[in-house]
């Protein structure tokens, strides 16, 4: 059964960094595309990344609002993938997400918050 | 980037009646990469629909996906009241960058 959890959210300043983990199972982390999605308080889910399987060489992309400032890596030793987030703003509150594609197929984590506030 | 655009915003019915939520696409998307996702107050989001007309696992069959090119359908064709919920789109397949269209709420009156 495909299990994802997601961790490390928490209250942080402006202009802070912050580290999420996705942790897996279930499956073979190395074969699958990973996304992380945020959602805004009261507002709609937003895609914020991906990491593409080993096949597609562990290649990234990011959604503009977030490029330069996040970073995704995963370790397929320890079944996780992470979110480097750095010079967060305010506008980054959210529930975060990750989300893995196995043939086609999307299943979703429980998410984890970050606020950011002074 | 393909930019999703979901209609109505809002959908206020009752139950047994049909809903037709419209899911459109600012370029071709590739229907092999269409999802509908389902999100309830408080709680995660879950797949419902891949690849524009498949039902993931355990979704019931009143739920189906259309579409293809610009121009997505998700019907609901007998509302239940659990059916109350938020309603996304995306394209997870052309790449590079994932979008959702910005939802339709579902309203059981």
């Amino acid at each position: 059964e495909v299990h994802l959890v997601e961790s490390g959210g928490n209250l942080v300043q402006p202009g802070g960094s912050l580290r999420l983990s996705c942790a897996a199972s279930g499956f073979t982390l190395s074969d699958h595309d990973m996304d992380w999605v945020r959602q805004a308080p009261g507002k709609g889910l937003e895609w914020v990344g991906r990491t593409r399987n080993r096949p597609q060489g562990y290649t990234t992309d990011y959604a503009a609002s977030v490029e330069g400032r996040f970073t995704i890596s995963r370790d397929d030793v320890k079944n996780s993938i992470y979110l480097q987030m750095n010079r967060l703003k305010t506008e980054d509150t959210g529930d975060y997400y990750c989300v893995v594609w196995i043939s086609r197929v999307g299943f979703w984590g429980q998410g984890t918050l970050v606020t950011v506030s002074s | 980037e393909v930019v999703l655009t979901q209609s109505p915003g809002t959908l206020s019915l009752s139950p047994g009646e049909r809903a037709t939520l419209s899911c459109r696409a600012s370029q071709t998307v590739s229907s092999t990469y269409l999802a509908w996702h389902q999100q309830k107050p408080g709680q995660a989001p879950r797949l419902l629909i891949y690849s524009a007309s498949m039902r993931a696992t355990g979704i019931p069959d009143r739920f189906s996906g259309s579409g293809s090119g610009t121009d997505f359908t998700l019907t609901i064709s007998r509302l239940e009241p659990e059916d109350s919920a938020m309603y996304y789109c995306q394209n997870y397949g052309t790449s590079p960058t994932y979008s959702f269209g910005r939802g339709t709420k579902v309203e059981i009156k």
